[in-house]
């Protein structure tokens, strides 16, 4: 497995802020991705992190609403822009691991409240 | 397209029960992996099992197994013997080897186990 960091764990924010999220992962990855969890449903795709390009955006997400960077293979952040309070969820960052078999690992998620 | 079912939106069972969690997949791709995750109440992801579409057999690993039918398209998971621990919300997922790597979730079964 792997250590998977996220940052904030939690924050509360004002509408129309942006929040920026941080994942650091301490293994060496191939893929890397976003999923959005709101509250009691499933996991929904934002998309995939490309390392040193833009990302893969599932239907539904754009790159102004959810810009997303990957400078290296082990580093990536999540913005979500211009919140409103249907921006609150638990955006959760996930890696398939280099060597591994293919299973997915998460942080621990980040929770944003929208006031 | 690819899709995971989880008919089975909340279970309720009383220690000691067993339980089987039901996952019905669907994809025209003929590799392919499933998973099964926990979602205890702190809210982290847990990884259980992953399957390659080569490989039917059935799995155990304690007091968890998994039943895999490829001409049914299932992949069921039973847990004996529940305990109290077990409750959580558990998902069922699909990756495909085509293409771009994603992965699928279900909606996720709620497992509550009563002392």
């Amino acid at each position: 497995s792997a250590v998977i960091s996220q940052k904030p764990s939690r924050d509360i924010c004002q509408r129309g802020t942006s929040l920026t999220i941080q994942c650091q992962v301490d293994s060496q990855v191939t893929m890397m991705f976003w999923y959005r969890q709101q509250p009691g449903q499933s996991l929904t795709l934002i998309a995939t992190a490309n390392q040193g390009s833009e990302a893969t955006y599932e239907s539904g997400f754009v790159i102004d609403k959810f810009p997303i960077s990957r400078p290296n293979l082990t580093f990536s952040t999540l913005t979500v822009s211009n919140m409103s309070p249907e921006d609150s969820s638990i955006y959760l960052c996930s890696v398939v691991i280099r060597g591994n078999t293919g299973e997915l690992f998460f942080g621990e998620g980040s929770r944003l409240t929208v006031l | 397209a690819q899709k995971v079912t989880q008919a089975q939106t909340e279970i309720s069972v009383v220690e000691k029960e067993d339980v089987t969690l039901d996952c019905v997949y669907e994809t025209r791709d003929t590799t392919y992996y499933l998973f099964w995750y926990k979602q205890p109440p702190s809210g982290e992801l847990v990884f259980l099992i992953r399957r390659n579409s080569f490989d039917e057999q059935n799995e155990i690993s304690g007091r968890y197994s998994w039943n895999f039918q490829k001409s049914t398209s299932s992949f069921n998971f039973t847990i004996t013997a529940s305990q109290v621990v077990d409750s959580a919300v558990y998902f069922c997922a699909l990756s495909v080897a085509s293409g771009t790597y994603k992965y699928i979730f279900g909606t996720g079964t709620r497992l509550k186990v009563l002392a």
